[in-house]
Parts: structure tokens; C-alpha cells; sequence
């Protein structure tokens, strides 16, 4: 089965300057996973959907940060506006919805704020 | 909400030799999934093993191995006859079996000295 995709790989942005990241989950993975990744760090779970209902998203900075799932299936998250400290990977993953299974990740987006 | 620690920033094995990965969580729920991830650099998270609580009995996946103590809400991984494959950053990860939504701890980076 295709993995979860991402994209850009790579993003470097001036500070104050807006990013789009897109994710497209696994084939019928109804739950859904935005982390930021900063180096050195584990991965910080920014927002949960499940299907296109948020589920949490206690640890995503709104001011500046949105998610959205359109249609439950693909998701994108945005930046705006960029801060030096937002340079991370931000990792999508997608899971079945029922809590034992495993999430599976994509590769990942690399941003460089300058 | 649940927090995954992990007190070993990096551990160092000679190739062939067993390694044990130390991993704490806390939570109030009784309910949960527990799993280690293994991030090589080239940032793709892969699931090396998982635990459901319910279960006494430790998982085990080839070489690798969980000591799994829910009182003590502890989760180790042991790598048996290492090889210089297992280098990388890996991650202890908790999930609740209600809301789904899962947190890692920060990391142990594994070294293979062959």
C-alpha cells in the first residue's frame, strides 16, 4: 500500500513569511497526526483529526498556526506568521482509528525559518 | 495529559552485544498502547515493536524485546545481537486506546560500534 505522502521535503522562509504544508494520509486511515520535530527532540503532536473533526489540538500554537482535513481525507498546516523558533520537521502520520494500531509516518518536511 | 520520559539521551553498543532502552510514561488511564520507533537520518519513523497493556505477556519482534512493568509504568526495548543497521534515534511512544492520540518521549540515540 502507498505511504503517507508529504510535501515540500525541504522549505527554507524569511521570518513573518507565510508556509503551507500538505499531507495525504493512507487509504482509509481515519485518524490523522501533525508533529513538529525539533532537532534533538521528539516528535510534539501539534493537532489529532479524526475523519475531518479535530480531536486535539491543545499543543498547536493558533495564533499562528491552523490545520484543516478536507473531506477527512487530506490535510494541510500552515504557518503565518513564521517565527526562527518554528524551524523543525513537521512529520504527518496516519493511523486506523482504533487505538492499538500503529501510526504510520510520512518522510517529513524540513523548514528553515531565516 | 500523558507524558513518555526517556532518561537516556544516547547509548552505545558494540556490534553483536544487547542494549536496553529505558522508557517511563505516566497516565491515569488503564487503557493504552505502548511502542518504540526507530528514526534513522533519514527521518522516516518505523515501528520496531508494540505493546498493548492488557497484556502481561512482553512482546517480542526477532531481535528486539520489550520489558513491559505497567505498575511501575515502565517500557523497555532490548536489541539482542545488535548490528550496525540498529544505529539511530529511537522513541518511546504512548497511545491512548480512548482519544487515540499518541506522545513520544524525547529520544534515545543508539550508537552500534562495530
Amino acid at each position: 500500500e502507498a505511504g503517507v505522502a508529504q510535501s515540500p521535503r525541504y522549505k527554507i522562509i524569511e521570518k513573518r513569511q507565510s508556509v503551507a504544508f500538505w499531507c495525504n494520509p493512507i487509504s482509509g486511515h481515519a485518524t490523522l497526526y501533525w508533529y513538529q520535530q525539533i532537532l534533538g527532540q521528539g516528535p510534539k503532536l501539534l493537532i489529532q483529526f479524526q475523519n475531518n473533526g479535530v480531536v486535539d489540538d491543545s499543543q498547536l500554537p493558533k495564533d499562528r498556526f491552523s490545520a484543516e482535513r478536507l473531506k477527512g481525507v487530506d490535510s494541510t498546516l500552515k504557518i503565518q506568521p513564521a517565527k526562527l523558533e518554528d524551524s523543525a520537521v513537521y512529520l504527518c502520520a496516519s493511523s486506523w482509528a482504533g487505538g492499538g494500531t500503529e501510526a504510520f509516518f510520512g518522510q517529513g518536511t524540513r523548514l528553515t525559518v531565516v | 495529559a500523558q507524558t513518555v520520559t526517556q532518561s537516556q539521551p544516547e547509548m552505545s553498543v558494540q556490534e553483536a552485544e544487547t542494549v536496553t532502552l529505558s522508557c517511563t510514561y505516566d497516565t491515569s488511564e488503564s487503557d493504552y498502547y505502548l511502542f518504540w520507533y526507530k528514526q534513522p537520518p533519514s527521518r522516516q519513523m518505523i515501528l520496531v515493536i508494540r505493546q498493548e497493556a492488557y497484556k502481561q505477556q512482553n512482546a517480542t519482534e526477532n531481535r528486539f524485546s520489550v520489558n513491559f512493568q505497567k505498575a511501575a509504568k515502565s517500557f523497555s526495548l532490548k536489541i539482542s545481537d545488535s548490528q550496525l543497521g540498529d544505529a539511530a534515534m529511537y522513541f518511546c511512544a504512548y497511545r491512548s486506546a480512548r482519544l487515540g492520540d499518541m506522545r513520544f518521549g524525547a529520544g534515545t540515540r543508539l550508537t552500534v560500534k562495530p
